[in-house]
Formats: structure tokens, sequence, C-alpha cells
């Protein structure tokens, strides 16, 4: 299975600062296709996992453009430009290219 | 608009039968991948399987001997079927679905599963 090492696992951020997370795949996860299934999601206390970004870069309807992904092959990163205090949570990448899906263990973002 | 909801037995007792209830609204099961993920305190997300619009199934290698995914497309129902239970399912199990290649877009609020005696 394809392993998603995400670091760090805790990240502690003030609002307005910009942070970024790394998620590094054990695999390459270019598909065949031309793809890259890489995904982000935000999971709020208590609330269901929220789909943030597709294919690597792709911005989900109704997310904030403060959040952006980027990179290629085995090495991915999410950023925030401008923690706002609503940003706290857990965060996942998640890949698709090779079954089964997994998913990242976690950064979890404090808000000072 | 788009609604996932999942309905679950709370309790399940060791080696008994985990049954689980999707339905949804506000689009066609015929049109696009059902996701089933689960969060356990012991490894976090995992990925279950899906059942295809057309009606067929894949699952994740870690479950696939005891795991049964089905609908009722009439119904809006989407099933989940685990068998042999063991504490260390208790978690919450979520459906989800996207379509392509924004897979997961819309997630359930999930239900909770307690495997215990």
């Amino acid at each position: 299975d394809v392993v998603l090492t995400q670091t760090p696992s805790i990240l502690s951020a003030t609002i307005g600062q910009s942070v970024s997370i790394s998620c590094r795949s054990s695999q390459s996860l270019l598909d065949s296709d031309g793809n890259t299934y890489l995904y982000w999601f935000l999971q709020r206390p208590g609330q269901s996992p929220q789909r943030l970004i597709y294919l690597v870069s792709n911005l989900g309807s109704g997310v904030p453009n403060r959040f952006s992904g980027s990179g290629s092959g085995t090495d991915f990163t999410l950023k925030i430009s401008g923690v706002e205090a609503e940003d706290l949570g857990v965060y996942y990448c998640m890949q698709a290219t090779h079954a089964p899906l997994t998913f990242g263990s976690g950064t979890k973002l404090e808000i000072k | 608009q788009v609604q996932l909801k999942e309905t679950g037995p709370g309790l399940v007792q060791p080696t008994q039968t985990l049954s689980i209830t999707c339905t949804v609204s506000g689009f066609s099961l015929t049109s696009y991948y059902m996701q089933w993920v689960r969060q356990t305190p012991g490894k976090g997300l995992e990925w279950m399987g899906f059942i295809r619009s057309g009606g067929s199934t894949e699952y994740n290698s870690e479950f696939k001997s005891r795991l049964s995914i089905s609908r009722d497309t009439s119904k809006n129902q989407v099933f989940l079927k685990m068998n042999s239970l063991k504490t260390e399912d208790t978690g919450v199990y979520y459906c989800a679905y996207g379509q392509f290649p924004n897979w997961f877009a819309y997630w359930g609020q999930g239900t909770l599963v307690t495997v215990s005696s």
C-alpha cells in the first residue's frame, strides 16, 4: 500500500500567518492517464472531513482561495496564505492513484 | 441540495455483523460512485471500498473477506455490511461521493459504531 507521510504532525499558527503542510508519498502518484490523484481534506473538531483540494491543486467549490496545493510525483504541499480562526482542525492528504486509496496520518493546526 | 446520512446500530457485539445504511438525496446513485471510509482510533482514516454507478464494487483488501457494499437505487440507499467484527472496528463510518475526479466532495455526518460486549 502507498504510505503518505505528513509533516509536521502539529502546527501552531497565529491568525494571518501563512503555513505549509507537506505530504510525501512512498510511490509516485502520477497515474498512467496523466492525472495525479492527490487530495487534501480538513476535519474540523466534531465534523466530517471536508474536501479542500483535488488533483493536487484544484480548489473545491466553496473553498477559500487562501488554500492552495502544489507538488508532483511524490512530494506535495498544502499552503494556507493567511490562517483564519475557522481553519483549525486536522488536515489530511489522500491518494487515489493506487489501490487501495490511502490517507496520511494528519496534521493538526492549532491557533495560537 | 446534496445530502448523505448514515444510520447504524451504535453498539455491536464482537463477532457479530455490522449493517450501516447511507441514505442520499440531491443526486442519483446510478450516476456516481459511492465511497465508504471509516475513522478509527488505531488507524485513522481508512478507505473501505466503493460501489460504482453501474453497481459493481471494489474493496480494500484489508476488509475484502468480510465486507460487502450494495445499494437500492429505488430507495436512494447504499449499504455497508461487515462481518466478524472486532473491538478494533470501533470508529466512525462515513459514506461519501463526488463527481470524477473530484471524489469525496460530499460526506455524510458519519455514524459511530462501538464494538463491545
